[in-house]
């Protein structure tokens, strides 16, 4: 079974900390994603990655960076959290291809408060 | 606006009940998956399709992908309270961005 772990189901942060979300993948695949849903809003992709040490910017890329050292480990990374970016965070992965399934971790509810 | 519009955004119904939720878009999917999400959980893949027309059936499930490859339908028979939570699809274009529609909350009362 593909999985996808994310470091913390649940955190609660204080506006202005650093925040560290990590995401690790055990099936090789190329592609990671990190997500934010909200209510009415559905899932916004941050950022993400299609192999180690490249990062695109997705659609809502302020106020995050990412970091792909590793094939297996996309880690999301907020340099001052602030109240707005209290969200539901869900990282995925992907192989290459067309047909191919896109796998999620359990998502991290992050408050900042 | 969204890439790709689902509808009703909100459904309740009687255990027992059919019910059909959909998934549209101006623009040509190379293919595209459904997923269940709980609450306080992560999105659960439950098909993949790819072939304009085709049809994928997953127990009580019925998944049509539209013949332009632009819409989709999941349909559900004889709904049970297990199947309450949010479905959504998302679509992949270009045959690596994947886009996310906002959801169909269902809620399944006994």
């Amino acid at each position: 079974d593909v999985k996808v772990t994310q470091s913390s189901r649940y955190l609660v942060k204080r506006t202005g900390e650093k925040v560290f979300l990590e995401c690790v993948q055990d099936m090789d695949h190329e592609n990671m994603f990190w997500y934010r849903q909200d209510p009415g809003l559905g899932l916004r992709l941050i950022y993400f990655s299609y192999d180690v040490k490249m990062k695109e910017k997705g659609d809502i890329p302020e106020g995050y960076s990412v970091s792909r050292e590793k094939k297996e480990r996309f880690s999301l990374i907020l340099e001052s959290a602030s109240t707005n970016q209290t969200s539901m965070y869900l990282c995925a992965s992907r192989p290459e291809g067309r047909g191919e399934t896109q796998y999620f971790g359990p998502g991290t509810r992050l408050l900042v408060l | 606006t969204q890439l790709l519009e689902q509808s009703p955004q909100f459904l309740s119904i009687q255990e027992g009940e059919n019910l059909t939720v959909y998934c549209n878009s101006s623009s040509v999917f190379s293919s595209l998956q459904w997923y269940r999400q709980e609450p306080g959980e992560g999105p659960v893949l439950l098909v993949t399709v790819v072939t304009g027309g085709e049809v994928k059936k997953l127990k009580r499930l019925t998944f049509q992908f539209g013949d332009a490859r632009k819409d989709s339908s999941l349909h559900i028979t004889a709904a049970q309270t297990g199947d309450t939570g949010l479905y959504l699809c998302a679509g992949l274009y270009n045959n690596n961005d994947m886009r996310f529609g906002a959801g169909t909350r269902l809620t399944v009362k006994p």
